[in-house]
């Protein structure tokens, strides 16, 4: 995903809180977005940092430091329909002004 | 209401035919993007269209085209020359490069399936 990192997959307990970790290319950035994808079906987003700091929303929060090239979304208070891939994107200011990272496969355990 | 459709939501065709798929937005967006997703893979953009009449290659353009006549509308064919077309095609919106709250609105994606 041209310079975004994510891990592969992730397992956690319901109930509990997960941080999913994202690292990218600082070049000409535009914000940091996160969306989430069930399987089989389209991503919906989620949130959206643009300058540093914690964005809260509900139970999930980002997290961005625009100078470390670094983003976290944290889930709290776990539940089984956050099973779901989690995926990390970078907007530029140029070219296509949108990349993908590969996605976070994250199960949720009773 | 405002969106992105995309249609048909299941297709088949048979090998070594060309087959078109429908991206319809009424968001006034600029920007649109086509992307391909195999099962249990990430997203990879075949094309993308900043503007009417303008559209650029993405990281896997091969055996693809497409046309931006309509602001609205961006038409993914995917010929006979792509050697393996079965996948998650899904299309995308966005207000447009350099502007904020730029996010992507998805639409519900086509499965493509070649027999």
């Amino acid at each position: 995903g041209q310079n975004i990192d994510q891990p592969t997959e992730m397992t956690a307990t319901e109930g509990a809180i997960v941080q999913i970790n994202c690292t990218y290319q600082t070049s000409g950035f535009n914000g940091l977005f996160w969306y989430q994808q069930h399987a089989g079906e389209a991503p919906t987003f989620l949130s959206y940092n643009v300058l540093d700091g914690l964005e809260e929303k509900g139970r999930f929060s980002s997290f961005l430091s625009r100078s470390k090239g670094y983003s976290y979304l944290l889930l709290k208070e776990l539940q089984m329909k956050d099973s779901a891939s989690y995926l990390c994107a970078r907007g530029d200011n140029y070219g296509q002004n949108f990349v993908f990272g590969p996605g976070t496969r994250l199960s949720v355990l009773p | 209401d405002g969106g992105i459709t995309q249609s048909p939501k299941y297709l088949f065709r048979k090998e070594g035919q060309n087959v078109t798929l429908s991206c319809e937005q009424n968001l006034n967006h600029d920007a649109m993007y086509w992307y391909r997703q195999d099962p249990g893979q990430g997203l990879r953009l075949i094309y993308y269209s900043q503007i009417v009449n303008d559209f650029q290659k993405g990281d896997i353009a091969e055996g693809y085209s497409v046309s931006r006549e309509k602001k609205e509308s961006f038409p993914l064919t995917v010929t006979s020359a792509q050697k393996n077309p079965t996948a998650f095609y899904l299309c995308a919106s966005s207000r447009g490069a350099g502007k904020s709250y730029n996010e992507q609105f998805f639409g519900p994606g086509t499965r493509l399936t070649v027999l």
